[in-house]
């Protein structure tokens, strides 16, 4: 069972703009501690999508973009494409459980 | 750049010991904290533990009292032994470093525990 939430699925038109949630509390996302996001393509490992809620790697397109607000935290896809569909992930740390913990997962269709 | 590859047995029987290993390539082996991380077949993902150069650890508390990590800096490797293993454990096994996050991850090794 994770402490961090996120809808199970989601789902938008090619172009379109679709946001992922993840909610947390106070001894994670509220307590000031830094969200990553993950995007995993199926059958492959994790790829980190954005760091320190709003940085992305090198090489990540501009697309995804993340933001933060109390305990809540999104991650916005735009302008959105066939090869973003996949499973996101949020992480963060939780101060209460010693661990660093994962979202519950977002599987993100392209209609 | 960094490369991270890892390998270990695959097929467990119940009770038996979960022995994993994971190779870096490329340079800062030491600068890091490194993972492993695991997910069940068609669920979340789930932080194990982590190690550094030298040798301290972090473990996840609720497999705190199975799991080991340990380090060899001398191959840049790092391992994972997980023991009494149950059908639970039955999953895709990720080594990963630990940059701001978690930024290069390993192939992955799926980990059947059945009798």
């Amino acid at each position: 069972q994770s402490v961090l939430t996120q809808p199970p699925s989601v789902s938008g038109a090619p172009g379109q703009r679709v946001t992922i949630s993840c909610t947390g509390s106070s001894s994670n996302i509220g307590g000031g501690y830094d969200v990553h996001w993950f995007q995993q393509l199926p059958g492959t490992a994790p790829k980190l999508l954005i760091y320190a809620n709003n940085n992305r790697p090198s090489g990540v397109p501009d697309r995804f973009s993340g933001s933060k607000s109390g305990t809540s935290l999104s991650l916005a896809i735009t302008g959105l494409q066939a090869e973003d569909e996949a499973d996101y992930y949020c992480q963060s740390y939780d101060s209460s459980l010693n661990s660093y913990v994962f979202g519950t997962g977002t599987k993100v269709t392209v209609l | 750049q960094v490369q991270v590859q890892q390998w270990g047995a695959g097929l467990l029987k119940p009770s038996e010991t979960l022995s994993l290993n994971c190779a870096v390539y490329g340079r800062s082996f030491n600068d890091y904290y490194w993972s492993w991380i695991r997910q069940p077949p068609g669920k979340g993902l789930e932080w194990i533990g982590e190690v550094n150069h030298s040798g301290y650890t972090n473990y996840n508390p609720s497999l705190k009292s199975r799991v080991t990590i340990s380090v060899d800096t001398s191959k840049n490797q790092f391992s994972l032994t997980l023991n009494s293993v149950t059908a639970a454990d039955t999953a895709v096994y990720y080594c990963a470093r630990k940059g701001m996050s978690f930024d290069y991850w390993g192939q992955g090794t799926l980990v059947t525990v059945s009798s």
